[in-house]
């Protein structure tokens, strides 16, 4: 069975630091996509990245970057100069590309990001 | 504005009430899903459905239903036989089901039963 795991359930930093959030998957299967969400206060979760499994690429989206790594089953994310506007909670997740799995996503328990001025 | 929209965002039960939440989107996709978020946990899936008049159950679907009549409209009713059903919902869709698509998530309906 799959399975996301992150391990820190808060992390505080004051704005201007830079943040990294773990995330490790367990599954099987050797094709996958990994994908994170950010849930600001308001609640509704808001889609950042997709990484398919074949693709272990790096990548950088302004101040938001993602480090992709099979050979550990991570797949951390990094905010770079935090700001205020980052604090929220960011899940990591999973989806596998089997018949009975399409579709379906699984969450980590996510990590709340506290960043104060 | 293309989105996925959900009422009420605050709803209160009684016990032994069955409740029904409502969740459309007008982005033309084939997939929906219902989740359920519990304080300090991840998003556990309730129900999904891959296409109109289909849905399969989740993790979690026990005291919990649904119907997908319409593309654009899957409502989930709580019913009273959810054990212990205040939590936040979240609705969301995705082109299709095929895994490798992101969903889209409603602003969630926060269900307390009194």
């Amino acid at each position: 069975a799959q399975k996301v795991t992150q391990a820190q359930t808060e992390i505080s930093v004051v704005e201007k630091e830079d943040v990294t959030l773990d995330c490790v998957y367990e599954t099987r299967d050797t094709t996958y996509y990994l994908f994170w969400y950010k849930q600001p206060p308001s609640g509704e979760l808001v889609f950042l990245i997709r990484r398919n499994s074949f693709d272990e690429q790096n990548e950088i989206s302004g101040r938001y970057s993602w480090n992709f790594q099979k050979s550990t089953s991570s797949f951390n994310f990094t905010i770079t100069a935090s700001q205020v506007v980052d604090s929220a909670v960011y899940f990591c997740a999973l989806s596998l590309l089997t018949t009975d799995s399409w579709g379906k996503l699984q969450f980590g328990a996510g990590t709340q990001v506290v960043v104060t001025p | 504005d293309g989105g996925i929209t959900q009422s009420p965002k605050y709803l209160f039960r009684k016990e032994g009430q069955n409740v029904t939440l409502s969740c459309e989107q007008n982005l033309n996709h084939d997939a929906m899903y219902w989740y359920r978020q519990d304080p300090g946990q991840g998003l556990r899936l309730i129900y999904y459905s891959q296409i109109v008049n289909d849905f399969q159950k989740g993790d979690i679907a026990e005291g919990y239903s649904v119907s997908r009549e319409k593309k654009e409209s899957f409502p989930l009713t709580v019913t009273s036989a959810q054990k212990n059903p205040t939590a936040f919902y979240l609705c969301a869709s995705s082109i299709d089901d095929r895994g490798h698509s992101e969903q889209f998530f409603g602003p969630g309906t926060r269900l307390t039963v009194l």
